[in-house]
């Protein structure tokens, strides 16, 4: 069954260090987003992708950098962890349906 | 710019009861809205979306919800609550059907025996 999965599930780090975020979908969908859930403000997005080579910054995109090289990969990457950016992260597709489709979800914590 | 919010962080309902979660949006353009659930330790889900087509949609597990122009409104209802119904919802709008999708900040419904 195609599905979106999202890698490490769990993952501790230190402020200053470069953390990566690992999501892969195979739905072979064109829309690929990336977004943090916190307490008290749901979910927000961080950056968005429409395609290949294509990447567009969120509402919270300080800190946060993506790219995508293929249609299955959308990787977040945290140049310079801090622990502000401690937080639930969800990366999600979609196929111009409207419908959102979620990975369940990498916990970090930045210490 | 488009934004949701979400009346009452917190909802308890008694098994049986009438679950009503408030969402009301801002768009300036014809939205789509949607009403998301995450289950704990989950992903979100979707539960059910309006695209202009009819205003009351209904959705998976005996919910639905009224799209209300006037009110700028999207509520969701369930006639009945059952126990597996507690989990925390979300409403969204987004302005085209790929567009990014905004969030309201949430509404945890507990189901009380």
């Amino acid at each position: 069954d195609a599905e979106i999965t999202q890698s490490p599930r769990h993952k501790i780090t230190e402020t200053g260090r470069q953390v990566t975020l690992a999501c892969h979908q195979t739905w072979n969908h064109n829309n690929m987003f990336w977004y943090r859930q916190d307490l008290g403000h749901g979910l927000r997005l961080i950056h968005y992708s429409y395609g290949v080579h294509d990447t567009n910054k969120g509402e919270v995109s300080d800190g946060y950098s993506v790219s995508r090289s293929n249609t299955e990969d959308l990787p977040l990457t945290l140049e310079s962890a801090a622990s502000s950016q401690t937080s639930v992260y969800f990366c999600a597709s979609s196929r111009n349906t409207g419908e959102l489709f979620f990975g369940e979800g990498s916990r970090l914590t930045v210490l | 710019a488009q934004s949701v919010t979400q009346l009452g962080s917190h909802v308890s309902v008694s098994e049986g009861a009438l679950v009503l979660l408030r969402c009301n949006y801002s768009s300036s353009v014809p939205p789509y809205l949607f009403w998301y659930v995450q289950y704990p330790n989950q992903g979100l889900q979707l539960l059910l979306k309006y695209t202009s087509a009819a205003t009351l949609v209904k959705g998976i597990n005996g919910f639905e919800a009224e799209f209300k122009k006037s009110e700028t409104s999207f509520h969701l209802t369930k006639p009945s609550a059952h126990m597996s119904d507690a989990a925390e919802y979300f409403c969204a709008v987004g302005e085209t059907s790929y567009d990014k999708v905004i969030f309201g900040p949430g509404t945890s419904l507990s189901v009380i025996p």
